[in-house]
């Protein structure tokens, strides 16, 4: 089945820097990647998305890169403010499948 | 409009009881997720319903767990002789369909057995 492995596990970056957060999945056949943003004790919610027949996305400051050869994606955020502090998570699911299969997690902080 | 919602918000039980976990998706949705999200962790699938019906139960970890959907909208995910393993929060997702859209999460069920 599909694995996905997301690094790094916690990252700390100045306010105003970005961030990349990167995500390799194992299966061939996965054509969706979602990231989610989950704040402490709050539910995950989705920042943004990409589908396998674009290479790129980007929704003001964030932004997603998809390379489907090397089965890897990274989410970049830039300018970062404090309120970017949070998890995020990458997921992927598979054509026909419709189960998103996580990745681990990355604890972003944004440092004022 | 209301989102996802789940009840209980938190759940104390010992183990070995029984104990019935509810999701509200949002109204319209046909599809309808449920994950386990064990600390530190993301959230690993349990569970898919289109409408009714289970569309994929390969999550379910062994025949304790098992998820009702039965009138399209409301759905019950039951553990039966709960172990202390079983402690996770219990998150619930729809979508509009199943072709790979956005998935809403609700707030999910601290679920604790002691």
């Amino acid at each position: 089945g599909e694995n996905v492995e997301q690094h790094p596990s916690t990252l700390s970056v100045q306010e105003g820097d970005s961030a990349v957060i990167k995500c390799t999945y194992s299966d061939s056949a996965s054509n969706y990647f979602p990231w989610y943003k989950q704040e402490l004790g709050k539910r995950p919610q989705l920042i943004i998305d990409i589908r396998s027949n674009v290479g790129e996305k980007k929704d003001q400051r964030i932004a997603v890169t998809l390379n489907k050869t090397a089965k890897h994606f990274s989410l970049h955020i830039t300018e970062t403010q404090p309120e970017d502090s949070a998890v995020y998570f990458c997921a992927a699911s598979r054509v026909g499948a419709q189960k998103l299969v996580f990745g681990q997690g990355t604890r972003l902080t944004i440092n004022p | 409009g209301a989102g996802v919602s789940q009840t209980p918000s938190n759940k104390v039980t010992e183990k070995g009881k029984y104990v019935e976990l509810r999701c509200d998706p949002i109204s319209g949705h046909t599809a309808l997720y449920w994950y386990r999200q064990s600390l530190g962790q993301g959230p690993e699938f349990l569970i898919y319903f289109q409408g009714t019906g289970a569309a994929d139960d390969s999550g379910l970890p062994n025949d304790r767990f098992f998820a009702v959907r039965p009138e399209g909208s409301v759905s019950t995910l039951k553990i039966q002789r709960t172990e202390r393993g079983d402690s996770a929060v219990y998150l619930c997702a729809s979508s509009l369909t199943g072709q790979n859209n956005e998935q809403f999460f609700g707030p999910g069920t601290r679920l604790t057995v002691l």
